[in-house]
């Protein structure tokens, strides 16, 4: 069973940008579906786009198109979110999750990582 | 876009009780439907996907239906480890994903 361990919590200035790594163990990782979704505090969740690695092209919210960057490395089974032009609405949890199958779900979670957004 | 909406968006009920979740999209998605389950300070778990299928190790007084705008999912027996909130997802052909709003569910 896959594990994914995703980097350790973020504090940006508005206008940098953040990249968030999420590692997978222990099982597939380039053939099935990685996404990134966030949770601002107290809200819901927000899908932001995926990647299948073994393929290599993401797909995006619409919302998130021109400022997201989800890129995958084969080599050390790591999926990679960069966000750009940071503003503070984007301070969440920042989540990768995969499918375990060829599935269109999100069925293992990484732990999360919060991205602060503060002048 | 496709939108989601859910109903309601929190609810109260005793222990044992039967509850139900609607989750509804802007137009015909299918069984192309998923739920989440998230708990305080935790990631959402899988629990049910295309509309009706069990995620595996998933409790059976969980279960979802509906097809096309209207779903529907029902936990049989509340027990109080399903305090959560509950998120239905849609996805189309392009692996584009949407979530709903979210249903609190809490014990009376």
């Amino acid at each position: 069973q896959v594990q994914l361990v995703q980097s350790g919590a973020e504090v940006k200035k508005p206008g940098s940008s953040v990249k968030v790594s999420c590692k997978a163990s222990g099982g597939t990782f380039s053939s099935y579906a990685i996404s990134w979704v966030r949770q601002a505090p107290g809200q819901g969740l927000e899908w932001m786009g995926g990647i299948i690695p073994i393929f290599g092209t993401a797909n995006y919210a619409q919302k998130f198109q021109g400022r997201v960057t989800i890129t995958a490395d084969e080599s050390t089974s790591t999926a990679y979110m960069e966000l750009s032009s940071l503003r503070s609405e984007d301070t969440a949890v920042y989540y990768c999750a995969s499918s375990d199958d060829y599935g269109d779900y999100q069925a293992i979670w990484g732990q999360g990582t919060m991205v602060t957004v503060s002048s | 876009d496709i939108q989601m909406t859910q109903s309601p968006s929190s609810l109260s009920a005793s222990v044992g009780d039967r509850v139900t979740i609607t989750c509804q999209a802007s137009q015909d998605i299918s069984n192309y439907l998923n739920w989440y389950q998230q708990k305080p300070g935790k990631a959402p778990k899988l629990l049910i996907y295309d509309a009706s299928n069990l995620e595996t190790g998933v409790p059976s007084r969980f279960s979802g239906s509906g097809s096309g705008t209207d779903f529907t999912f029902t936990i049989s027996s509340l027990q109080p480890e399903d305090i959560a909130t509950y998120y239905c997802q849609q996805y189309d052909n392009l692996s584009l994903f949407t979530f709903g709003p979210g249903t609190k569910v809490d014990i009376k």
